[in-house]
């Protein structure tokens, strides 16, 4: 089993649209979680980091289930400009080697 | 405030070459990690550098080396370059292990070996 797993899609959703990517992880002992963007052949830009309780960035929700060992990101009112790959991020404690997914791919159209 | 900047953007190489690539982390920052990405892929770590020291390593052969400066940039040095060592090369920066860990990205090196 990977380290960190994603579905790469693509996840097709029309503007507007509520849209929710899981990411699973193996090590129980991951005490660190990042979302991160990626627009194409660009680098990651980190989008926000997960907190135990849950946390909140305007249209963007992400939430922290540690007995299943996921992190979720929730997208709303999908945007053209929210197009991109969204890449999870574990690290786990005692460690500072991130270990990335390979990403979600979303596409966004009108 | 300047960001991540790396060196060069792009680079074509042929099989047995070696490169070496550039990064400057970003203002405060002191702590460079150096990750591969292939295509499809996400960011796969290779080592960080704290203190001109490599900290920590990932599953990477000895023919990746690295080098941290004084004014803590950095370098990324690929010996025997091989087919599959094609990738596009990332430099992040962060504060110094056990502080804030969020890392910032450069724009990468997009390395070519024909």
């Amino acid at each position: 089993r990977k380290e960190v797993e994603q579905d790469p899609g693509p996840f097709n959703v029309p503007e507007g649209a509520t849209v929710a990517f899981n990411c699973t992880y193996s090590n129980s002992a991951s005490q660190s979680f990042f979302w991160y963007r990626q627009d194409c052949r660009k680098e990651p830009k980190l989008l926000m980091s997960v907190y135990s309780s849950g946390n909140e960035d305007g249209r963007f929700t992400a939430q922290l289930n540690r007995a299943s060992q996921y992190i979720s990101l929730l997208i709303r009112d999908s945007k053209l400009s929210d197009s991109a790959t969204y890449l999870c991020v574990v690290i786990p404690g005692g460690s500072y080697i991130p270990t990335f997914g390979r990403g979600t791919s979303l596409i966004v159209h009108p | 405030d300047a960001g991540v900047t790396q060196s060069p953007t792009h680079l074509i190489k042929t099989r047995g070459q070696q490169v070496t690539l550039r990064c400057s982390p970003k203002s405060g920052h002191d702590t460079v990690s150096w990750y591969q990405q292939a295509l499809g892929q996400g960011p796969q770590f290779i080592f960080q550098y704290y203190e001109e020291e490599e900290r920590q390593r990932g599953n990477f052969p000895d023919r990746f080396s690295g080098h941290q400066f004084p004014n803590y940039s950095s370098e990324l040095n690929v010996n025997a370059l091989l087919l599959g060592d094609s990738a596009l090369y990332l430099c992040a920066s962060s504060s110094p292990p056990g502080q804030e860990i969020t890392q910032y990205f450069g724009p990468g090196t997009r390395l070519t070996v024909l």
